[in-house]
């Protein structure tokens, strides 16, 4: 059936310093990537997303690549700062019995040490 | 807008009793569906709705039922509790049939199992 995969499932960086979260998915008809982050105790929030028309997609020091291809997709955070501290999670569309759903990865938990 | 709304926010069942756990959202949007996150393992989609009278199954389906009477509610019902249903439950909906849009979460109901 459809999976999405994530990794790593834990990244420790420094403030300032990059981090990058890599996904893959298994239904070559999924469109639609999205990406949450949920901050502890709370519930997930939409941070960025694209679709499969587009490769690379970017807002402020968020930014995400897909490789239909290859069927992965990355989120990239840019000097990142402690409020970026949260669980990250990927999500893929796929098909379901009639009609399309969101499958989500296990999820990366991101620490930003100042 | 009160977004998506979820009640009880905490509960505690005996293993084989029952309960409904209540989501409702007032965006008018079509699509809706339940999560269940557990740790390590990100968030699985238990059932989802494209609209009212039309739900289908999720990734892990078994020991839940859902229906969808109205635009506003998607009730989420346990038959028969069980410990491995203990888990942080999340509903959530979106303007689009799951195609491209935001998911909007509500804040989740805790369930424990004994």
């Amino acid at each position: 059936g459809e999976n999405v995969e994530q990794h790593p499932s834990t990244l420790s960086v420094q403030e300032g310093d990059s981090a990058v979260i890599k996904c893959t998915y298994s239904d070559s008809a999924s469109n639609y990537f999205p990406w949450y982050k949920q901050e502890l105790g709370k519930r997930p929030q939409l941070i960025i997303d694209i679709r499969s028309n587009v490769g690379e997609k970017k807002d402020q020091r968020i930014a995400v690549t897909l490789n239909k291809t290859a069927k992965h997709f990355s989120l990239h955070i840019t000097e990142t700062q402690p409020e970026d501290s949260a669980v990250y999670f990927c999500a893929a569309s796929s098909r379901g019995t009639s009609y399309d759903k969101v499958i989500f990865g296990p999820g990366t938990s991101l620490s930003v040490i100042p | 807008n009160a977004g998506v709304t979820q009640t009880p926010k905490f509960q505690v069942l005996k293993t084989g009793q029952s309960m409904t756990l209540q989501c409702a959202q007032d965006m008018n949007h079509e699509y809706m569906s339940w999560y269940r996150q557990d740790p390590g393992m990100g968030l699985r989609l238990i059932h989802y709705s494209v609209g009212a009278g039309i739900t289908d199954q999720g990734e892990v389906p078994n020991g839940y039922n859902v229906s969808r009477s109205t635009t506003e509610d998607f009730p989420l019902r346990l038959l028969s509790a069980a410990p491995s249903q203990t888990s942080v439950y999340f509903c959530a909906s979106s303007s689009n049939r799951g195609l491209g849009d935001t998911q909007y979460f509500g804040p989740g109901t805790r369930l424990t199992v004994l």
